[in-house]
Formats: C-alpha cells, structure tokens, sequence
C-alpha cells in the first residue's frame, strides 16, 4: 500500500510569508507526528496527534507554528511569518497507534527554504 | 536536559567488517530504544526496537545491545556491505507517549 506522503516536496518563500506544509499518512493509522530536521542535525519533536486531537505540543518552536488534523487523516502544519531558521527539512510520520513501541513510518520530507 | 549523543564523526569502515555506532543518552530514563536508517533525501525508516529490559536484540545482520546502567546502546552491522552506507538514527521513547527523542545520527561509510 501507499507509504506516508508529504507535499510540496520542496518549498522556496520569502521572509515573512506564511507556508503550509502538507501530510498524508498511511490509512488507518491513528497516529501521526511532525518533526523538523536541520542541516546535520537530529530530528527535532514539533508535535504529534492522536486523532485528531494533539496531546503533546510541546516541540512548537513558537507561536507561529500550528498543525491541525481533520478527519484522523490530513495534518497540515503552518508556520506563519516565516523566519530564516525556519529554514529545515520537516518530516512527517505515521503510525499504526500512538505508543513508542509503535513502528513510526516516515514520508520524504518537506524541504523549505526562507531567503 | 535530556541529551542523546551519537558520534558526530563518519565511521569508515571496510566492506566485510563489523560497524558498531554508539548512542549514549543522559537525564532520560527510556523505556524502549529504536534505530533508524536515513539515506540522503530520504525520511528515516525502522530498523529495530529494545525494550528497558532487554540486553540485546538481533535481526539478520544486525544486533542492538540496551545498557540502562551505562544509558547506553550499540548498534553492530556484521558484514557490512557498501549498501548499508547511511546515516543511522538511535531514538528513545517513553512508555505513556509515542514522543521519541532523536540523537543526530552517525553517518556509516562502507568501502569496497
């Protein structure tokens, strides 16, 4: 079946513009998380759901950043007036449940870049 | 804090070898631990998990050993072969959360 998908695959704005980055995850999975990855660095926790509820937010760099999810599907992650450190891979993930024994599968990534 | 900290330096090794990469992790108290393989591009892909209260898991060519007395883990690739070159990601969760924290990762290099 179709693996978790995630567009636009690259994404070029300008400082201060709004960007909307977009999640597909696999069907039936419950969960489904929102990570950031910088040049060499790690991967970053930014938020994750469970449904369409989202019990942990505590990774949202600021209040410029916001996800929702509809339908236990779709997840969007916007970042509003974007910044240059804004500049990152984001990663989207699904999985079967939300516990961390959950096999998390992972899309290809949300490349953005803020000139 | 809680710190995860993988070798920041490639690992070169030679087609044939064994690869071990280290994870150590500091102020967390981790129920499970997974790796992760990324390759460039790509968005990181399972490997295995282990549980607090395993010592070692194996699967093919790979072994994972778990030491919560050292917040420790080591992932060994037998036989490396230049296919396995990635970057591999070592990631701790706790048992009430699907939350996992990342270590940087350790880029694996394996010449013919």
């Amino acid at each position: 079946g179709a693996g978790v998908s995630q567009s636009p695959s690259n994404k070029v704005t300008e400082k201060g513009k709004d960007v909307e980055l977009r999640c597909d995850p696999i069907s039936g999975h419950t969960a489904l998380y929102w990570y950031r990855q910088s040049l060499g660095q790690g991967l970053e926790f930014l938020i994750y759901f469970q449904g369409n509820s989202a019990p942990d937010k505590s990774g949202l760099p600021s209040d410029r950043f916001s996800a929702e999810r509809t339908g236990g599907s779709v997840s969007t992650l916007t970042i509003q007036r974007t910044q240059q450190e804004d500049s990152a891979v984001y990663l989207c993930a699904s999985s079967l449940a939300w516990g961390s024994t959950d096999t998390q599968y992972f899309g290809p990534g949300t490349r953005l870049t803020v000139l | 804090s809680q710190k995860i900290e993988q070798n920041s330096e490639a690992l070169n090794i030679q087609e044939g070898k064994t690869a071990t990469l280290t994870c150590n992790y500091t102020n967390y108290s981790p129920a499970y631990l997974q790796w992760y393989r990324q390759d460039p591009g790509r968005g990181p892909v399972f490997l295995l998990l282990i549980r607090e209260n395993e010592k070692e898991k194996r699967k093919e060519r790979l072994k994972v050993t778990f030491d919560t007395t050292l917040k420790q883990s080591l992932f060994h690739i037998t036989a490396s072969q230049p296919a396995d070159s990635a970057t591999y990601l070592c990631a701790l969760g706790s048992s009430n959360t699907g939350k996992l924290i990342f270590g940087q990762g350790t880029t694996l290099q394996v010449k013919p």
